[in-house]
């Protein structure tokens, strides 16, 4: 079955990059790779998704390993309000279904 | 532009009780979805729609029931309350094609006692 696995929690100094990494070696060829945050009592926020490129928007960049067995969202400039629970989610092409992992808690240290 | 409403955002519901939770999204999406997530865990997938007239089950399909009678609207039936199904209900909705993003209701608190 398909799945993502993400480390618990990651430390962060405000101001300097964050880089948040993201397994998920079960990928099909057609699945896309979304990055969803969450605050608090909030609603999933979208962040970025790609399918084979690197992707680059206001918010983060995504890094997708040559053989999409990995990927890595990366925050270039990580602020207070960007502490949140980030979640790598494999979007099946086949059957339209999001697989969650369980999300990695950023914290940001002022 | 309200994109996905969610109501109730809070219920308190007694064992046994039926409610049901509604979505409407006005984007003209075509696929729409639900999602519960308990305390510390991510979501998981209830129920789906890739149009009108068409549902399908997710991961966690038992003690709940959709229908998709117009696109815009997709409301989730809980038929039997148990204390298990208490979590926090989000709706999504998004373009069929999977490489689009997909947009997220504020969320709909559910306790059962």
């Amino acid at each position: 079955d398909a799945k993502t696995t993400q480390p618990n929690s990651m430390e962060s100094n405000e101001e300097e990059p964050v880089h948040l990494p993201c397994n998920h070696s079960t990928i099909s060829g057609t699945d896309y790779i979304h990055w969803y945050r969450q605050l608090p009592s909030q609603g999933p926020e979208y962040v970025i998704h790609g399918l084979t490129s690197n992707v680059n928007n206001r918010m983060a960049s995504l890094a997708i390993a040559e053989d999409r067995k990995s990927s890595t969202l990366i925050l270039h400039r990580a602020t207070l309000r960007d502490a949140a629970v980030y979640y790598c989610i494999l979007f099946m092409d086949s059957n339209y279904q999001l697989i969650w992992g369980a999300g990695t808690k950023l914290i940001i240290k002022p | 532009n309200a994109g996905v409403t969610q109501t109730p955002k809070f219920q308190v519901l007694k064992t046994g009780q039926s409610m049901t939770l509604q979505c409407a999204q006005d984007m003209n999406h075509e696929y729409m979805s639900w999602y519960r997530q308990d305390p510390g865990m991510g979501l998981r997938l209830i129920h789906y729609s890739v149009g009108a007239g068409i549902t399908d089950q997710g991961e966690v399909p038992n003690g709940y029931n959709v229908s998709r009678s117009t696109t815009e609207d997709f409301p989730l039936r809980l038929l039997s309350a148990a204390p298990s199904q208490t979590s926090v209900y989000f709706c999504a909705s998004s373009p069929r094609v999977s490489g689009n993003t997909i947009y997220f209701g504020e969320g709909s608190w559910l306790t059962v006692v």
